[in-house]
């Protein structure tokens, strides 16, 4: 079965820097595909990147980009220019191409320092 | 469009009552599916349904769990005699028709109906 991991249960970063989110992930698939979703305090859950195994070059959304590493089961996300409204928990989540379940990270809460 | 609803956005029940949670999926969607929140914890997938059919229900516990997904109306997810272990927050996302070469079709999430158990 696959598996998501997020091993930093909480972080935190200076307004204006650059932060780090780790997400290991175990398949014996090949083709898949992974997400980072982003949930406020409000709940709702917000798409924020997403990357097809396929694809060798790393997906960039604005400030948000990843760093995909398919040999290591690596998909990181890096946030650029931290501002106080990326405060949220950060899901990791995995979904194998065939398949409509997606498999969720047990998250990261990611606080921002003014 | 006015996205994905759920509804009640809270919902407090006894223990042994029933509890109803609604869903309506993105106008044009056809796919809903449910997933359960536990306190500091990811989201985990219950049951995937289309119009009039459950497609994967292996999320979903055996005993006092339903879903249903009828020709008209929302998706509806229903806990009979709620224990405490229920409480939780439970959320609805609908995608498009999806295909294994339709890509990575995104979910798209309700806010989430938050369950107390008391």
């Amino acid at each position: 079965a696959q598996t998501v991991t997020q091993s930093q249960p909480e972080m935190s970063v200076q307004e204006a820097e650059t932060v780090t989110l780790s997400c290991t992930y175990d398949t014996s698939e090949s083709d898949y595909y992974l997400f980072w979703y982003k949930q406020p305090p409000s709940r709702q859950m917000i798409l924020v990147i997403r990357q097809e195994a396929y694809k060798q070059q790393n997906a960039t959304e604005n400030r948000f980009s990843v760093n995909f590493q398919k040999a290591a089961k690596s998909f990181s996300l890096k946030i650029s220019d931290s501002q106080l409204g990326d405060a949220a928990m950060y899901f990791c989540a995995y979904r194998s191409v065939g398949d409509d379940k997606i498999i969720f990270g047990k998250g990261t809460r990611l606080h921002i320092l003014p | 469009n006015a996205g994905v609803m759920q509804n009640p956005r809270h919902l407090v029940r006894r223990r042994g009552q029933e509890a109803r949670l609604r869903c309506s999926p993105m106008k044009g969607h056809s796919h809903v599916y449910w997933y359960r929140q536990l306190p500091e914890e990811g989201l985990k997938f219950m049951v995937y349904l289309q119009k009039e059919n459950i497609i994967d229900e292996s999320g979903m516990p055996k005993e006092r769990f339903s879903a249903e997904f009828p020709k008209e109306g929302p998706s509806i997810l229903r806990i009979q005699q709620v224990v405490r272990g229920d409480s939780a927050a439970y959320f609805c996302a609908s995608s498009p028709i999806t295909n294994k070469f339709s890509g990575a079709n995104v979910l798209t999430f309700g806010a989430g109906s938050r369950l107390t158990v008391l």
